[in-house]
């Protein structure tokens, strides 16, 4: 099992939706994620920083569960600009583990 | 004014040859890092530098040689290219370092796109 999974997608989504996605983690000793978007052919730019339950900014939400395991992203009111690979980050014991990214598409 | 900067953005070179990218970051930060993404988008560490010093080593070939003159910069050699090392390399800075919380929290620069002939 990897350390940290992402469901790769592409999800695709109405403009003006809900979306949601997971990335799941091995380690329970995991301290701190983060969330970053990759536009194609760019960086990597952080979007969230969670170091506790989770973390709102403005129409994006992240929710820790650490009895499971996972982190959760919420978009709400999707744009067409955030078509993007969305990258979840674990610090583990101030270690990166980079998932893989989940690819999300935004549909007129 | 850019903050981390990379340059070249693209290489073009062929196998056998030796290449250098160069970094800077204009942010004050004292960590460092370069990253390798490969075509199937995955982001793996390479190196990390703290005020000059390194201080993550993954498993690289030894022909990559990162070098840091100060803690502004950060450079990146590879001797004897191979089809392989064909990737995007991003460099990256930090304020935080090991121990602490925000050690996720990093500023890319735009990368720069090898391809090995």
């Amino acid at each position: 099992r990897k350390e940290v999974e992402q469901d790769p997608g592409p999800f695709n989504v109405p403009e003006g939706a809900t979306v949601a996605f997971n990335c799941t983690y091995s380690n329970s000793a995991s301290q701190s994620f983060f969330w970053y978007r990759q536009d194609c052919r760019k960086e990597p730019k952080l979007l969230m920083s969670v170091y506790s339950s989770g973390n709102e900014d403005g129409r994006f939400t992240a929710q820790l569960n650490r009895a499971s395991q996972y982190i959760s992203l919420l978009i709400r009111d999707s744009k067409l600009s955030d078509s993007a690979t969305y990258l979840c980050v674990v610090n583990k014991n101030y270690q990166l583990i980079w998932g893989a990214g989940t690819k999300l598409i935004i549909k007129p | 004014d850019t903050a981390v900067s990379q340059t070249p953005k693209y290489l073009v070179t062929q196998m056998g040859n030796d290449k250098s990218i160069k970094c800077e970051q204009n942010l004050g930060h004292d960590t460092m890092y370069w990253y390798k993404q490969d075509s199937k988008k995955f982001l793996k560490i390479m190196f990390s530098y703290n005020n000059k010093e390194l201080i993550i080593n993954e498993t690289v070939p030894n022909r990559f040689s990162p070098k840091s003159p100060d803690k502004a910069h950060l450079n990146l050699h590879i001797n004897s290219l191979e089809l392989g090392d064909s990737a995007v390399y991003f460099c990256a800075s930090s304020q935080a370092g090991g121990g602490s919380q925000r050690v996720g929290e990093l500023f890319f620069g735009e990368g720069s796109r090898l391809t090995v002939l």
